[in-house]
């Protein structure tokens, strides 16, 4: 069954630093997202991604974030200058279909890449 | 406010028992779906159901909504140990952005 990859499962880094988490959606899917969920809270949406471009952010994806479909399966968020309160776990997602299309999709997850910011 | 509260915060039941989880939510939404998450993994779909929907079936799953009171129910029959996680309910309205609520904690004992 397809299934939503993510690298690293887990990546350490000092505060300041850049980091790059990376995802595989699903190969027939035109929606991606990013979400996060900071350890006991709820998932929170980042970001939702379709045609090239970003569709939706929320108010935590400020200018120190950024996502890129660098190649046809690949998809990215860079966060430029770490902080202690970017530590969370963050999921990738993406679904075959979504708003722009005329209707609301499953969304599928990936297993997530747990941030530690030192 | 919360979009998304699950209750019972916690839910500890035997094998082979029915665990019910419900959920509540504050707006209108376009569809609503139940997640799993094993502790400090990722998330697993479970089931879809959309606003004109009134009851979804998926194995041993089945899960209600009802939009004139704002809430979904997740029932799983006949449970395992296995299902032991959280479960969390997510809203989507009129955008691609779910909202997950704060999810129940289920505890299987075999």
């Amino acid at each position: 069954e397809p299934e939503v990859t993510q690298t690293p499962s887990h990546q350490v880094t000092q505060m300041g630093q850049e980091v790059i988490l990376r995802c595989v959606p699903i190969s027939n899917h035109l929606y991606f997202y990013w979400y996060r969920q900071i350890l006991g809270q709820k998932v929170e949406f980042l970001v939702s991604f379709y045609n090239n471009e970003i569709s939706e952010k929320s108010e935590i994806f400020d200018d120190q974030f950024s996502v890129e479909r660098p190649d046809g399966s690949n998809f990215t968020l860079k966060i430029r200058s770490t902080k202690l309160e970017d530590s969370a776990m963050y999921f990738c997602a993406s679904s075959e279909w979504g708003l722009q299309g005329g209707a609301l999709y499953e969304q599928y997850f990936g297993p997530g890449t747990r941030l530690t910011v030192t | 406010s919360q979009q998304g509260e699950e209750d019972p915060q916690a839910l500890s039941i035997q094998e082979g028992e029915n665990a019910t989880m419900n959920c509540s939510y504050k707006t209108s939404i376009n569809n609503l779906q139940w997640y799993r998450q094993n502790s400090g993994r990722g998330l697993v779909h479970l089931i879809l159901i959309r606003s004109n929907e009134r009851e979804k079936h998926s194995g041993r799953l089945r899960v209600t909504l009802d939009t004139s009171k704002k809430s979904s129910s997740l029932l799983i029959t006949a449970s395992r140990a296995a299902d032991t996680a959280s479960y969390f309910c997510a809203t989507g309205y009129n955008t691609d952005k779910l909202i997950f609520g704060t999810g129940t904690r289920l505890q299987v004992f075999p």
